[in-house]
């Protein structure tokens, strides 16, 4: 079973607008990490937020996490075209370092 | 400085047959997975390692087997291959602290026919 749901499953923006997905999960969790995935290549590390954070920044990426209402968010500002990808949420609290991911939403940047 | 690699990238097998797929890690990860992903359902754990001698089940282990008799690989044995186990595999490390992102290899797309 799938631990992380991500919302949409798919999102077509223009270049240069900012692209938000959502990431609901079920149980507590240790961090949430977002990954990203070219077609047909295996999967990114793009940032990890630990449980008792609530915003993080990388880049042009930021992350939240509210603890609460077991969510994420991941906000890409200013889009390219290279961003377009499928974007996964992946949520850590299990043995060692196991994560379980979420199904992922297809982001689709046009010129 | 390779990270994670997995050989082979494309393998049709007929059901019923055997097979080892690859990885081997330079980074001296702790932390060692596989999963699965299918169309629609994300990536699923099928095994994982802590370390080197340590292996346990994930979400969907039967069918395979694994090992961990070195810190740097971790193959991934299919039993008796089934059209069910068509999917594309991939491996990941991590450092075993928790909070380490994954490295994952660039997956085996396997076809059982």
């Amino acid at each position: 079973s799938q631990q992380g749901e991500e919302d949409p499953q798919a999102l077509s923006i223009q270049e240069g607008e900012n692209a938000t997905m959502n990431c609901s999960y079920k149980t507590s969790i240790n961090n949430l990490q977002w990954y990203r995935q070219n077609s047909g290549r295996g999967l990114v590390h793009l940032i990890l937020i630990r449980s008792n954070e609530r915003e993080k920044h990388s880049g042009r990426l930021r992350v939240t996490l509210d603890t609460s209402k077991k969510s994420s968010s991941l906000l890409i500002t200013a889009s390219r075209a290279a961003d377009t990808a499928s974007y996964f949420c992946a949520t850590g609290g299990g043995g060692g370092n196991k994560l379980t991911f979420g199904t992922g939403t297809q982001l689709k940047v046009e010129l | 400085n390779a990270g994670v690699t997995q050989t082979p990238k494309f393998q049709v097998l007929k059901t019923g047959q055997s097979m080892t797929l690859q990885c081997a890690q330079d980074m001296n990860h702790e932390y060692m997975s596989w999963y699965r992903q299918d169309p629609g359902m994300g990536l699923r754990l099928i095994h994982y390692s802590v370390g080197a001698g340590i292996t346990d089940q994930g979400e969907v282990p039967n069918g395979y087997n694994v090992s961990r008799s070195t810190t740097e690989d971790f193959p991934l044995r299919l039993l008796s291959a089934a059209p069910s186990q068509t999917s594309v595999y991939f491996c990941a490390s991590s450092y075993r602290d928790r909070g380490s992102g994954y490295t994952f290899g660039s997956g085996t797309r396997l076809t059982v026919v």
